[in-house]
């Protein structure tokens, strides 16, 4: 089955600063790849998603690139805020499938 | 609104007692998820299940079990409950394939 892998496990930047989340997967059909941002005591968030077809997509300061070949994509945030402080969580899809297999997540604090 | 509702959001219980968590969504979604959260571990699947009658384990399904009656509603019983079974659940929906989960609140269960 797909498993997933993300680093780091936490991340502190300055106020401005830009941020990069990493997760690898180890199944080669997994085909869509969701990010998820975890305020303290809410509800997973989907924030941005890509396409196996797509190699990145960009959301005003959030962006996602996927690297197929070699089975990892990653999160970048540009000009962090204080309100972007969050755990951020990577998936996969198993194969083709509706099935989620997600990574441990990332705390990111952002220093005013 | 069409939206996704767990119930209770606070639960504690005695080890060996069964525990049934509710999950009710309104968006029409055939697809079903329940997930458990532990920290170091991120969102661990139990089960799932994609129309009426339909229910698949998860990674981590052992102790737990589900039954699908109505496209609405998708119930996570614990047989008998474990202290390894403290932890925080969600359940989640999803219109299609390649398309992100909308998640419940949660619910947090003690099993003391």
């Amino acid at each position: 089955g797909e498993n997933v892998e993300q680093h780091p496990s936490t991340l502190s930047v300055q106020e401005g600063d830009s941020a990069v989340i990493k997760c690898t997967y180890s199944d080669s059909a997994s085909n869509y790849f969701p990010w998820y941002k975890q305020e303290l005591g809410k509800r997973p968030q989907l924030i941005i998603d890509i396409r196996s077809n797509v190699g990145e997509k960009k959301d005003q300061r959030i962006a996602v690139t996927l690297n197929k070949t070699a089975k990892h994509f990653s999160l970048h945030i540009t000009e962090t805020q204080p309100e972007d402080s969050a755990v951020y969580f990577c998936a996969a899809s198993e194969g083709g499938t509706y099935k989620y297999i997600f990574g441990t997540g990332t705390r990111l604090k952002v220093l005013a | 609104d069409a939206e996704i509702t767990q119930s209770p959001r606070h639960k504690i219980t005695e080890t060996g007692r069964q525990v049934t968590l509710a999950c009710h969504q309104t968006w029409n979604h055939n697809n079903m998820f329940w997930y458990r959260q532990d920290l170091g571990h991120g969102l661990r699947l139990i089960h799932y299940s994609y129309g009426v009658h339909d229910t698949n384990k998860g990674e981590v399904s052992d102790g737990y079990s589900v039954s699908r009656s109505n496209t609405e509603d998708l119930p996570l019983t614990l047989e008998s409950a474990a202290s390894s079974q403290t932890s925080v659940y969600f359940c989640a929906s999803s219109a299609s394939v390649n398309y992100g989960y909308t998640f419940g609140s949660g619910t947090r269960l003690t099993v003391v």
